[in-house]
């Protein structure tokens, strides 16, 4: 069955930067886009961008452009999400999301468990 | 882009119906037929009920069902049962290969 496994909870420091992996299996990797989502502590859902697993090529939302980069690994079939610089306003929970087509961005049928990530002094 | 806009909340009694509206722009869900719902459940990922605008993906219950007029969305529940208790978002396709999600709407059964 389809699933995406992100890596565990980051606490990190005002400035530094983080990495999120989410490691996708049951499926053909290529075949399908992984989003990006960011959820706020009691906030709402927030689409971040996507990356197109064939291409490699990302495509980042207004306000996830310069400090956010997403990344794969076709071997691993894994996808990254690297934060730099990270502000406390970053503290949220991260989603990685399996859309239905290689180029889908709003209908993600398969969701990973979620990476929260906390940014304090 | 700005986050399409959904009302706050909603509630009714166990059987009742409720239609949640998500409504966007001519660039959003307007202009293409790609509006998808999520419900999340409190310390849940989000999970996919409904997409492009009124298909039921396997396993949903047929009482969520979607539609579109103009460029507003409507989520409804039917026969609204107590598991239904969630917060419930839309988001839809916004050209360019980029989507927008709406501000969310927590469904209280009452």
């Amino acid at each position: 069955q389809v699933q995406l496994v992100q890596s565990g909870s980051e606490l990190k420091k005002p400035g530094a930067s983080v990495e999120v992996s989410c490691k996708a299996s049951g499926y053909t990797f290529t075949d399908y886009a992984i989003n990006w989502v960011r959820q706020a502590p009691g906030q709402g859902l927030e689409w971040m961008g996507w990356i197109n697993p064939k291409t490699g090529n990302p495509t980042y939302a207004q306000g996830f452009r310069g400090r956010f980069v997403f990344s794969l690994d076709t071997s691993l079939t894994t996808t990254y999400l690297q934060i730099s610089s990270l502000k406390t306003e970053d503290t949220a929970v991260y989603y990685c999301a399996r859309a239905l087509a290689v180029d889908g961005t709003a209908e993600n049928a398969y969701w990973g468990q979620g990476t929260l990530v906390t940014v304090s002094s | 882009q700005s986050a399409l806009t959904q009302p706050r909340s909603v509630s009714g009694s166990p059987g009742q119906s409720v239609t949640i509206s998500c409504t966007g722009t001519s660039s959003d869900v307007g202009g293409h037929n790609l509006v998808t719902w999520y419900q999340q459940l409190p310390g849940k990922a989000p999970k996919f009920i409904i997409y492009d605008v009124g298909e039921r993906p396997s396993g949903v219950p047929d009482r969520f069902s979607g539609s579109k007029f103009g460029n507003t969305a409507y989520l409804t529940i039917s026969g609204l049962q107590a598991e239904d208790e969630a917060d419930y978002y839309c988001c839809s396709y916004a050209g360019r290969y980029t989507s927008v999600f709406g501000t969310g709407t927590k469904v209280t059964v009452l």
